[in-house]
């Protein structure tokens, strides 16, 4: 499985903007990004996927750089709300569908 | 909006008791999955199904464990005989198409599983 880098923490202040970055520079063709977040004591919840272009959804925009070997996860204004585990997952065409998770990200939002 | 649902939301037993934890997936979906994910540590992958059969599943996924679908709509996880490392939240989750390009799994809340 294609690996990815997250850092482990990130703080924010409250309605300003979060960028969320993560590496995957062994990221195949038929790899698509996925972003899944866990709130605390919940399940995880999807968040955005994209595969080469930009992608905006109702929660959040999705980055992906030229070459795609990183991608970055845009929360245009933070809630306290949004502070969870945010990961970063490589899924491959054909693979069977199932995430991996790594450690991924835990945002903190200040008030 | 359709949600995942999982029983019991916590559980306790004793080691080397049978376990059985309960899941009912959205109504549409055709895959699915199980997940833990012990106190602190990362979600891991357990097993997928599909089409009534296991699809993929890892190397947490031993002899211990087994998975049915008994009437269409539940979806269970076995764990024959309990051990301590067993503790932990078990998480189902479904999906209506394999979430490779198009799909996303929908989790639900969780079962804690704890084994003294």
């Amino acid at each position: 499985d294609a690996k990815t880098t997250q850092p482990n923490s990130m703080e924010s202040n409250e309605e300003e903007p979060v960028h969320l970055p993560c590496n995957h520079s062994t990221i195949s063709g038929t790899d698509y990004i996925h972003w899944y977040r866990q709130l605390p004591s919940q399940g995880p919840e999807y968040v955005i996927h994209g595969l080469t272009s930009n992608v905006n959804n109702r929660m959040a925009s999705l980055a992906i750089a030229e070459d795609r070997k990183s991608s970055t996860l845009i929360l245009h204004r933070a809630t306290l709300r949004d502070a969870a585990v945010y990961y970063c997952i490589l899924i491959r065409y054909n693979q069977g569908g199932k995430l991996i998770f790594g450690q991924g990200t835990e945002l903190s939002v200040k008030p | 909006e359709p949600e995942v649902t999982q029983t019991p939301s916590h559980q306790v037993t004793q080691m080397g008791q049978e376990v059985i934890l309960r899941c009912v997936p959205i109504s549409n979906h055709l895959y699915f999955y199980w997940y833990r994910q012990i106190l602190g540590q990362k979600v891991e992958f357990l097993v997928s199904f599909y089409n009534n059969e296991i699809s993929e599943k890892s190397e947490i996924f031993d002899d211990q464990f087994s998975v049915e679908r008994p009437d269409g709509s539940n979806f269970t996880l076995k764990i024959r005989s309990t051990k301590l490392e067993d503790s932990a939240m078990y998480f189902c989750a479904s999906t209506r198409i394999i979430p490779t390009n198009t799909g996303e799994l929908f989790f639900g809340e969780g079962s804690r599983l704890t084994v003294l």
